[in-house]
């Protein structure tokens, strides 16, 4: 089964500030890469899919990119409603294991 | 618009069953693979299960392979989860989502199951 590993596990910046995510694959999944953003007691929302394009209505501050095993999402300018726990996700091949998952809190 | 709503969480004893719905409307729900996601309480997200679009590929995390089975009705817009040999680390909020060209693009509000005597 293929492993998902993010880090950090949590982080804590100031608004503006450019934020940084990284999720490894313990194999390649080319592109296969999905982010999660899951706000405090909310439903998980697709970010980006396909490592790099972003999900409709999403705003442009949030970047992904990556291929084979290491992939990198970005936020360019911490908003205070970015407040939220990050999860990558391998559906290259089944188990479609997710990360463990990186909490965003502002500082 | 995109709906999914599921139900049939509840209280049960390790070792029972329960089974778990979710009924899907404003898409083709025959044109897609669908999968059910969980979370316990204070935790990440934890994949389960996925069926394909005819219901003739499925695949299970091995936390769960042996004990659930998934399933479908098309005919109905229904998406099901039987769970049984439930186990304490069961408890769980459970989702259903669909599966798009771009992984899990729609999720449901999810329905919290709680396994304990």
């Amino acid at each position: 089964d293929i492993q998902m590993t993010q880090s950090p596990s949590s982080l804590s910046a100031s608004v503006t500030d450019r934020v940084t995510i990284t999720c490894r694959a313990s194999q390649g999944i080319s592109n296969f890469l999905a982010w999660y953003q899951q706000k405090p007691g909310k439903v998980p929302k697709l970010l980006i899919y396909a490592a790099s394009t972003l999900q409709s209505g999403v705003p442009a501050r949030f970047s992904g990119s990556g291929s084979g095993t290491d992939f990198t999402l970005t936020i360019s300018s911490l908003q205070p409603e970015d407040v939220a726990t990050y999860y990558c996700q391998n559906y290259n091949s089944a188990p479609w294991t997710f990360g463990q998952g990186t909490k965003v809190e502002i500082k | 618009q995109v709906q999914l709503v599921e139900s049939g969480g509840g209280l049960v004893k390790p070792g029972g069953s329960l089974r778990l719905s979710c009924a899907a409307s404003g898409f083709t729900f025959s044109d897609y693979y669908m999968s059910w996601i969980r979370q316990a309480p204070g935790k990440g997200l934890e994949w389960v299960s996925y069926i394909s679009s005819s219901g003739n590929i499925i695949y299970y995390a091995d936390s769960v392979k042996g004990r659930f089975t998934i399933s479908r009705d098309n005919a109905k817009n229904s998406l099901y989860l039987q769970m049984n040999s439930l186990r304490a680390e069961d408890t769980a909020v459970y989702y259903c989502a669909r599966v798009g060209p771009m992984a899990q693009d729609y999720w449901g509000q999810g329905t919290l199951v709680t396994v304990s005597s």
